[in-house]
């Protein structure tokens, strides 16, 4: 089946602007995150969904980070009045379940966010 | 609390010589380990990982990795390198049943003809 998908695969904007960048996960995965990838950085824990429970959101930054998922599947985070340093690889990545040796993520291509 | 640190940010090995990544960990709890690869553009690809059934892993592309408690460490080897090696190496734990996995900041591999 398809893997995990990202959109849009490049974003530049402008500094001040919301951008919304959307993932879909493998069909059946209940567990989903996203991660920050900055130059020279590893990847930066953002936000984790599992299933109906509340989010794990103690990666984000600022409060100009949100992120949502609609219907268990698709998710989309949001950053409200970008700022240059927001410039980073965001990458998606889901699991059949979230816990577990088991488990293994699976990521998607990422999108390239670049704030003029 | 988790953490894993990654020695070498750039390894440089010829073609056909042995690969050798470093990974060592902190964990309160006997951790599952991965190692993913990242080549240019794309998103992560799981190698291998250890779940306690045994410490020496093996994974694709004939990558290997071997669990030692007693020095903290997972380091990734290869016996011989290939062109298509050239990517950057991840690796990443997490502690027991805790579902956040902690990444390390990455080796970029470069194999030179």
């Amino acid at each position: 089946g398809a893997g995990v998908s990202q959109s849009p695969s490049n974003k530049v904007t402008e500094k001040g602007k919301d951008v919304e960048l959307r993932c879909d996960p493998i069909s059946g995965h209940t567990a989903l995150y996203w991660y920050r990838q900055s130059l020279g950085q590893g990847l930066e824990f953002l936000i984790y969904f599992q299933g109906n429970s509340a989010p794990d959101k103690s990666g984000l930054p600022s409060d100009r980070f949100s992120a949502e998922r609609t219907g268990g599947s698709v998710s989309t985070l949001t950053i409200q009045r970008t700022q240059q340093e927001d410039s980073a690889v965001y990458l998606c990545a889901s699991s059949l379940r979230g816990d577990g040796p088991a488990d293994t993520q699976y990521f998607g291509p990422g999108t390239r966010l670049t704030v003029l | 609390a988790q953490s894993v640190t990654q020695l070498g940010s750039h390894v440089s090995v010829s073609e056909g010589a042995l690969v050798l990544l470093r990974c060592n960990y902190s964990s309160s709890v006997p951790p599952y380990l991965f190692w993913y690869v990242q080549y240019p553009n794309q998103g992560l690809q799981l190698l291998l990982k250890y779940t306690s059934a045994a410490t020496l892993v093996k994974g694709i592309n004939g990558f290997e990795a071997e669990f030692k408690k007693s020095e903290t460490s997972f380091h990734l080897t290869k016996p011989s390198a290939h062109m298509s090696d050239a990517a950057e190496y991840f690796c990443a734990v997490r502690s027991g049943g805790y579902q956040k996995v902690t990444f390390g900041t990455g080796t970029k591999l470069q194999v030179i003809p």
